[in-house]
């Protein structure tokens, strides 16, 4: 089955820093990506899409300069968390689908990354 | 709206029995997951079913689905204290879900 991988699992920072948090699918190409984060306890919210080539479609109330997103290859998303705050500790997933994000498409969830921002 | 929202929000049960949780959709689907997510962990994909199966088994698992009613159940078996968890399930390319049924068996 389609694999999709995230790097790193955990990562601990001082605020006012930047993180960089890898997404990839290992088996299959993905031109479209999605970010969500998770509050303790509650379900995902959806952050951005990112498409390959192009701009990421950011969800209402998403900062685009704090959270940087880049797809630059068709296996490889990133999420930029940019001037870390501890407010920005929180649980980041990626998915990948195999049909570029059509409405019947199926999506492929990574492991997460746990951030914690001092 | 969200599509896919499970039903109920939390269950309580004893080990050894079984446990039923149900999810809605609204609209056409090409297949339906279902997924794990331990506390504070990631998502573990359990199973997929297709629009044109109507039920499905995998070990201790075995959810249906009507595509009718935009519905699908997930049972799990004799059920044990590792299944301790919140468990969501993702129709179609769904990009915002509900809070998953968290479920606790007690042993």
């Amino acid at each position: 089955g389609a694999v999709v991988s995230q790097h790193p699992s955990w990562v601990i920072c001082k605020s006012g820093t930047s993180v960089k948090i890898e997404c990839r699918s290992l088996d299959f190409q993905a031109t479209t990506m999605f970010w969500y984060r998770q509050f303790p306890k509650q379900s995902l919210m959806l952050m951005a899409t990112s498409n390959e080539g192009s701009k990421a479609t950011y969800e209402q109330g998403v900062e685009k300069d704090k959270f940087l997103i880049n797809h630059a290859s068709l296996t490889l998303s990133t999420l930029t968390v940019t001037s870390a705050h501890p407010e920005d500790s929180s649980f980041y997933i990626c998915s990948a689908g195999t049909s570029g994000g059509s409405s019947t498409d199926t999506q492929y969830f990574g492991p997460g990354t746990r951030l914690t921002v001092l | 709206s969200q599509q896919g929202e499970e039903d109920p929000q939390a269950l309580s049960i004893q080990e050894g029995e079984n446990a039923t949780m149900n999810c809605s959709y609204k609209t056409s689907i090409n297949n339906l997951q279902w997924y794990r997510q331990n506390s504070g962990r990631g998502l573990v994909h359990l199973i997929l079913i297709r629009s044109n199966e109507r039920e499905k088994h995998s070990g201790r698992l075995r959810v249906t689905l009507d595509t009718s009613k935009k519905s699908s159940s997930l049972l799990i078996t004799a059920s044990r204290a590792a299944d301790t968890a919140s468990y969501f399930c993702i129709a179609g390319n769904m990009l915002t879900f509900g809070g998953g049924t968290r479920l606790m068996v007690k042993p």
